[in-house]
């Protein structure tokens, strides 16, 4: 099955630890990208990458990283300088159409 | 940047009712979709259609893009279609891919 895969679909993260989300996928895209989505809000772009090694910071990158060392594979940190991570995180695949993972939900506790 | 507003922000409706979704844009666009987005939260691309329009089964969409708008029609509304609807654009001149994403219109079908 062609597609995208997110995981773990729910995380929970301590004060001061840094965690990292999964998203792989198989559709042969090129550009990758990495969405928050907050309660009743549209979406707010983190990172993306266009190409492998390459990446480049969105609107809300402060407190975030990224590696894209491989083509399929795009991971995304929060670190514990992201002040406010609770959220749910949306993967993107883009080609000519985007294809989006089915998310995760991080709660800091 | 592009700012993208979708109307009315709420909506339910009657099963069996249509509606129409509108999506403006305040800038030239070189790429606009539509999503659904499931109570589970995932993202289902409807349409991919930056100008022109299209039909796939209950669902048709137009995008008039010199007057920056687009609208997604649901006919024969199902309880399934709940929901929230986004429109998302790519600024023309931008990067590519850089999806800019509306607020979203939430749909209630009732029974």
């Amino acid at each position: 099955d062609g597609g995208i895969t997110q995981s773990p679909k729910y995380l929970f993260r301590k004060e001061g630890q840094n965690v990292t989300l999964s998203c792989e996928q198989n559709l042969n895209h090129d550009a990758m990208y990495w969405y928050r989505q907050d309660p009743g809000q549209g979406l707010r772009l983190i990172y993306y990458s266009q190409i492998v090694n390459d990446f480049q910071k969105g609107d809300i990158a402060e407190g975030y990283s990224v590696s894209r060392e491989k083509k399929e594979s795009f991971p995304l940190t929060v670190t514990s300088a992201q002040k406010n991570p609770t959220a749910f995180y949306l993967c993107a695949s883009i080609g000519a159409e985007a294809f989006f993972g089915q998310g995760t939900r991080l709660t800091v506790v | 940047g592009i700012q993208v507003e979708q109307s009315p922000p709420d909506l339910i409706l009657q099963e069996g009712a249509n509606s129409t979704l509108r999506c403006n844009f305040s800038d030239s666009v070189n790429n606009l979709q539509w999503f659904h987005q499931n109570p589970w939260g995932q993202l289902i691309n409807l349409f991919y259609i930056p100008s022109g329009t299209k039909q796939n089964g209950r669902l048709s969409a137009t995008t008039v893009a010199t007057e920056r708008y687009s609208l997604l029609y649901i006919s024969s509304s199902q309880t399934t279609d709940s929901g929230v609807y986004f429109c998302a654009v790519e600024n023309y001149g931008g990067s590519q891919g850089n999806l800019i994403f509306g607020k979203g219109t939430k749909l209630s079908v009732k029974p």
